[in-house]
């Protein structure tokens, strides 16, 4: 089955940096979100890309999806501490309904 | 409107038990998903259900089963349970197409 995978897994920055983290898959999808997780809870959806956009904005998220390489990435702009999270990717592919998640990005902003 | 609510929020249990948690999505979604996240296997898929039948099932053991019923609420259970069950597991509910709702999850711990 396809997985989303993340790079890096790990991110310190300062506040006020932009943070950017990548995902890959491995098999063609509809569609593919991020989530993001605060300290061990629920995931919270931030943002679907579908399989023919290439480009999406939600405040100060942008996520980036290339269909040919397989791969998407989410920027988040302007950090703020209160985005310290793990954020995730997760393809749901051929109307399974099913996500597949990566392993995750950890980001910590200094304040 | 209600999030999707899961209970209980915290839960400990003995091996060789069995255990049942219960998910209520958002009033009008139909497709109720169940994930086990653990720190070393990350998100993985249990089981989703769409009007009271399961529409998809993860690779996980037969000790691993749910239901929806007909007002969409879903409970999943698991028999004999061992160490490696312990988990945070979490649901999800969806209208095609736009995204998952989680709920907070149960943080099952075994013992």
């Amino acid at each position: 089955s396809q997985q989303g995978e993340e790079d890096p897994q790990a991110l310190s920055i300062q506040e006020g940096e932009n943070a950017t983290m990548n995902c890959s898959y491995k098999t063609s999808i509809n569609n593919l979100q991020w989530y993001r997780q605060n300290s061990g809870r629920g995931l919270v959806h931030l943002i679907l890309i579908r399989s023919n956009e290439r480009e999406k904005h939600s405040g100060r998220l942008r996520v980036t999806l290339d269909t040919s390489k397989k791969s998407s990435s989410l920027l988040i702009t302007a950090s703020r501490a209160a985005d310290t999270a793990s954020y995730f990717c997760a393809t749901d592919a051929g109307g399974n309904n099913r996500l597949a998640f990566g392993k995750g990005n950890q980001v910590v902003v200094i304040p | 409107k209600a999030g999707v609510t899961q209970t209980p929020r915290y839960l400990i249990k003995t091996r060789g038990q069995q255990v049942t948690l219960s998910c209520s999505p958002i009033s009008g979604h139909r497709s109720v998903s169940w994930y086990q996240q653990t720190p070393g296997q990350g998100l993985q898929f249990l089981f989703e259900y769409f009007s009271e039948t399961q529409r998809n099932k993860g690779n996980f053991p037969g000790r691993f089963s749910g239901r929806q019923f007909s007002n969409s609420r879903s409970e999943m259970n698991v028999s004999t349970l061992e160490l490696g069950d312990s988990a945070l597991y979490l649901c999800a509910s969806s209208l095609l197409d736009h995204g998952y709702t989680f709920g907070s999850g149960t943080r099952l711990t075994v013992v």
